[in-house]
């Protein structure tokens, strides 16, 4: 059964300190991995991928995927307040069909 | 339109009652997706349309759950006799093709009583 896991599940963190939050999956002919960032309202797009060891970068923000260890990376250096929020993590494969599995999400605060 | 809207917002009905929910994508967007959230948990995957086809309905919990998209536009995705477990968030997000970045509806709040 295709499945994404992610960790950890919440992390508390002070302003300025560097967060990695990892995403591992296992599915059947995969086509690419998503970020999301989701505050009150509904999950904001970070980053697709679908090459390994290609970093993508916004800001502070940076993701990795690795396609031989099944798992993506997304970094933020310099935190802020703001980044406080659940990073959700969804992939998608190509048996067919175009739907994706997402994972349950990391909840991150970010102490001021 | 400028972003995937949904409506209701917000939707409290009674245990057995139908309702049904309303997805109006981005316009250009050809894949329309629907999800079920629970509080604390990822977006579970429903169903999906490509225009109006729905090739995948496999996550749809059981036979009370349908969706429709007739025109390729606007779906709306119905529960008949609802129960309590069926409370939870339900997104829809729009893509302009399969493969590409899905783009999230605020949502609709359903409690069942």
């Amino acid at each position: 059964e295709d499945k994404v896991v992610q960790s950890p599940l919440s992390l508390v963190v002070h302003e300025g300190d560097t967060v990695t939050l990892n995403c591992s999956y296992e599915v059947t002919n995969f086509r690419s991995l998503l970020w999301y960032k989701q505050e009150k309202k509904a999950p904001t797009f970070l980053f697709m991928l679908t090459s390994s060891g290609i970093e993508k970068k916004s800001g502070r923000l940076s993701s990795i995927l690795d396609k031989k260890e099944l798992f993506s990376i997304l970094n933020i250096t310099a935190t802020q307040t703001g980044d406080s929020a659940i990073y959700l993590c969804a992939v998608g494969a190509t048996s067919g069909t175009y739907k994706y599995i997402f994972g349950t999400g990391t909840r991150l605060k970010v102490l001021a | 339109g400028a972003g995937v809207s949904q409506s209701p917002r917000y939707k409290v009905t009674k245990r057995g009652q139908d309702v049904t929910l309303r997805c109006d994508p981005i316009s250009s967007h050809a894949t329309l997706y629907w999800y079920q959230q629970a509080l604390g948990q990822g977006p579970e995957f429903l169903t999906y349309f490509n225009y109006e086809a729905q090739p995948d309905k496999s996550g749809l919990p059981s036979d009370r759950f349908s969706a429709e998209r007739p025109e390729g536009s606007i779906s709306t995705l119905t529960i008949q006799r609802t129960e309590q477990r069926d409370s939870a968030m339900y997104r829809c997000a729009s893509s302009l093709g399969g493969s590409e970045t899905q783009y999230f509806g605020p949502g609709t709040r359903l409690l069942v009583l």
